[in-house]
């Protein structure tokens, strides 16, 4: 069965500084993933998403992210965080293709101090 | 064009009532989904629609019940309420499935149930 899991519950870093959130996955087909935003109080948004055209994707907000297969990984970076980046983060993975379902890890909340 | 859009956005309830969450979308999308969101637990899926007419069970389906009878709606429905439902619930809507599977999220409804 698939799974994902993401390795810290909080983070906290410093305006400007490197943003990196841990998500890793278990799969027996080859995966599609995503990375979901939910700012305070709102609904969740897709920042960016994997589906085997290229290792590292660009999202939005300047996000990135690089599926490494040899490492079952999909982390989500930025350069330089800002304020506004506070929020939770998901990682999600859809089981193939052909599946009607998303599974979604228990989310890093993400703190920003200036 | 409002997306997906949810109704009530808070409610309390007292053990044993009963309620209908509405989700409605806009987007024409073929699939509809509903979450319940706790601390610590990620988003869990409770039911599933891949159409109108349609339904499926997701992880945590027992104590809801939901119906499509429209395809631009989908309600959940909680015939007794229970303490330990007490969530955010979070309806979700998609185009297709695999990797098109894209989520887009209402702003959740928060429920307490007392």
């Amino acid at each position: 069965a698939q799974s994902v899991t993401q390795l810290g519950s909080h983070v906290s870093v410093s305006e400007g500084a490197l943003v990196l959130l841990r998500c890793n996955y278990s799969s027996s087909v080859p995966p599609y993933l995503f990375w979901y935003v939910q700012y305070p109080n709102q609904g969740l948004q897709l920042l960016l998403k994997y589906t085997s055209a290229a290792t590292l994707v660009k999202g939005i907000n300047g996000f990135e992210a690089e599926f490494k297969k040899s490492e079952t990984s999909f982390h989500l970076t930025k350069p330089s965080a800002h304020m506004s980046d506070a929020a939770e983060y998901f990682c999600a993975v859809s089981e193939g293709y052909n599946t009607d379902k998303l599974i979604f890890g228990t989310g890093t909340r993400l703190q920003v101090f200036p | 064009n409002a997306g997906v859009t949810q109704t009530p956005k808070f409610r309390v309830l007292k053990t044993g009532q009963s309620m209908t969450l509405l989700c409605a979308q806009d987007m024409n999308h073929e699939y509809m989904y509903w979450y319940r969101q706790d601390p610590g637990m990620g988003l869990r899926l409770i039911h599933y629609s891949v159409g109108e007419g349609t339904t499926a069970k997701g992880e945590v389906p027992d104590g809801y019940n939901v119906s499509r009878l429209k395809k631009q709606n989908f309600l959940l429905g909680l015939e007794s309420a229970a303490p330990s439902q007490t969530s955010v619930y979070f309806c979700a809507s998609s185009y297709r499935r695999g990797v098109y599977n894209e989520q887009f999220f209402g702003p959740g409804t928060r429920l307490t149930v007392l």
